[in-house]
């Protein structure tokens, strides 16, 4: 299996444009996480899916982000407007029913 | 209080040596917990898991639980540089499928 494949790498975007970041989660699992990491406050959930149903939003730090599950075999979490104090590094994670997460390489955003 | 509370660091160890890596946690419902490894630049890898109180060994490591105490351990046998990483403890929320991380301690192995 190729994990949990997240696209772009790397994202260098300015103030006030919209950011998409995907996620592609390992086949055949049911559980899906969106994680923040910065340095000041580590890393933090922002939401998390059960067979592409919502579960846990409480993170999401603000309206500007969204996250959408589709289908099981894809995510999107979506800052609208961005700003420069969502500079951080995005994980997407998966698991199958209460495993631990396997983590995808992380998309770091820059945003100027 | 934060959920999950880690030493940030950083720990100089010597190679060779034990390092010892120590969390708690507020959650008393808690009942999982793990470790991950985090390399400069790379994504959190599992390496260990402890749900019951007392110690679990896995080659060169050995992951301590005292749910009485709320604390979780990590020692780290026979010190590489290549252990040199971030350690994430992390436990899961009781009543949802919800890890909650600290903020990592970062290791260094001094050769």
């Amino acid at each position: 299996d190729a994990g949990v494949i997240q696209s772009p790498r790397h994202e260098v975007t300015e103030m006030g444009q919209e950011v998409t970041l995907r996620c592609k989660p390992i086949s055949g699992h049911d559980y899906l996480f969106w994680y923040r990491q910065t340095m000041m406050r580590g890393l933090e959930l922002l939401i998390y899916f059960n067979n592409n149903v919502p579960i846990d939003d409480s993170g999401m730090p603000e309206d500007r982000f969204s996250a959408k599950m589709p289908n099981a075999s894809f995510s999107t979490l979506k800052i609208q407007p961005s700003e420069p104090r969502d500079s951080a590094v995005y994980f997407c994670a998966s698991s199958f029913r209460e495993l631990v997460p396997f983590f995808g390489q992380g998309t770091r955003l820059t945003v100027v | 209080q934060k959920e999950v509370e880690q030493n940030s660091g950083p720990l100089s160890v010597p190679e060779g040596a034990i390092a010892s890596l120590n969390c708690t946690y507020s959650d008393r419902g808690s009942q999982s917990f793990f470790w991950y490894r985090q390399y400069s630049g790379k994504s959190p890898e599992l390496i260990m898991s402890i749900y019951s109180n007392g110690d679990k060994e896995d080659g060169r490591f050995t992951a301590q639980l005292n749910k009485a105490s709320q604390y979780v351990s990590l020692l780290i046998r026979d010190s590489q540089p290549s252990d040199s990483a971030t350690y994430l403890c992390a436990a899961l929320i009781q009543g949802a499928q919800k890890l909650v991380f600290g903020q990592g301690t970062r290791l260094t192995i001094n050769p």
